[in-house]
């Protein structure tokens, strides 16, 4: 299985802040990575596919980047809906593996 | 608008069986793949296996192949997932979701159905 690390775990960032999560898989992905965003309670919504496309009504302040096997989500403003767990998920390789999730929570 | 809606939470005693439901609407129910996903506490998300609504065929990761079965109701657009011979450990909250063939990126996602095991 292809494994996948995220960084950091958790970050406190205030309104307005640039804010980086990072994505390593254990082997090339070839740029299929995706990225979804899950608030408490609630299903995840997926945010990016594809490494770096947009999926139909997110915020143009959401971005994804990366190659190979290190890819990233920034966001460039944090705004008040921004507050929440973010997910990655490689879409190589069966079975579909994810990393374990970065929270970002209001400093 | 498309939606996944599932059945309600579940607790089942170690070693009983337990089948969560997902209707699907908004969308043409055999143009789409079904996934399942779950996410125990604390955990990432796990992928259990697809199933083609098409042709009812399903693939699944090697962890669950002996105890999940997948199956679909075309004339309902209900998909289903049963899991067997459960354990502590399968306490989750489980998800449907939905991909296009070759796509596989999974939007939206069904509320989710926390089946919990415990004796």
């Amino acid at each position: 299985d292809i494994q996948m690390t995220q960084s950091p775990t958790s970050l406190s960032a205030s309104l307005g802040d640039r804010v980086t999560i990072a994505c390593r898989t254990s082997q090339n992905i070839n740029g299929y990575l995706n990225w979804y965003q899950q608030k408490p309670g609630q299903a995840p919504k997926l945010l990016i596919y594809l490494t770096s496309t947009l999926q139909s009504g997110v915020p143009s302040r959401l971005s994804g980047s990366g190659s190979g096997t290190e890819f990233n989500l920034t966001i460039s403003s944090l705004q008040p809906e921004d507050f929440a767990t973010y997910h990655c998920q490689q879409a190589y390789g069966v079975p579909w593996t994810f990393g374990q999730g970065t929270k970002v929570e209001i400093k | 608008q498309v939606q996944l809606v599932q059945s309600g939470a579940e607790m089942r005693k170690p070693g009983a069986s337990v089948k969560i439901s997902c209707k699907a609407s908004g969308y043409t129910f055999t143009g789409y793949y079904i996934h399942w996903v779950r996410q125990a506490p604390g955990q990432e998300f796990q992928w259990m296996g697809r199933i083609n609504p098409t042709t009812g065929g399903t693939s699944w990761a090697q962890r669950f192949q002996d105890r999940v079965t997948m199956t679909r109701d075309t004339t309902t657009t209900t998909a289903y997932m049963e899991l067997a011979s459960l354990r502590s450990d399968d306490t989750a909250v489980y998800f449907c979701v939905r991909s296009d063939e070759g796509e596989d990126w999974f939007d939206p996602w069904g509320q989710g159905t926390l089946v919990t095991v415990s004796s």
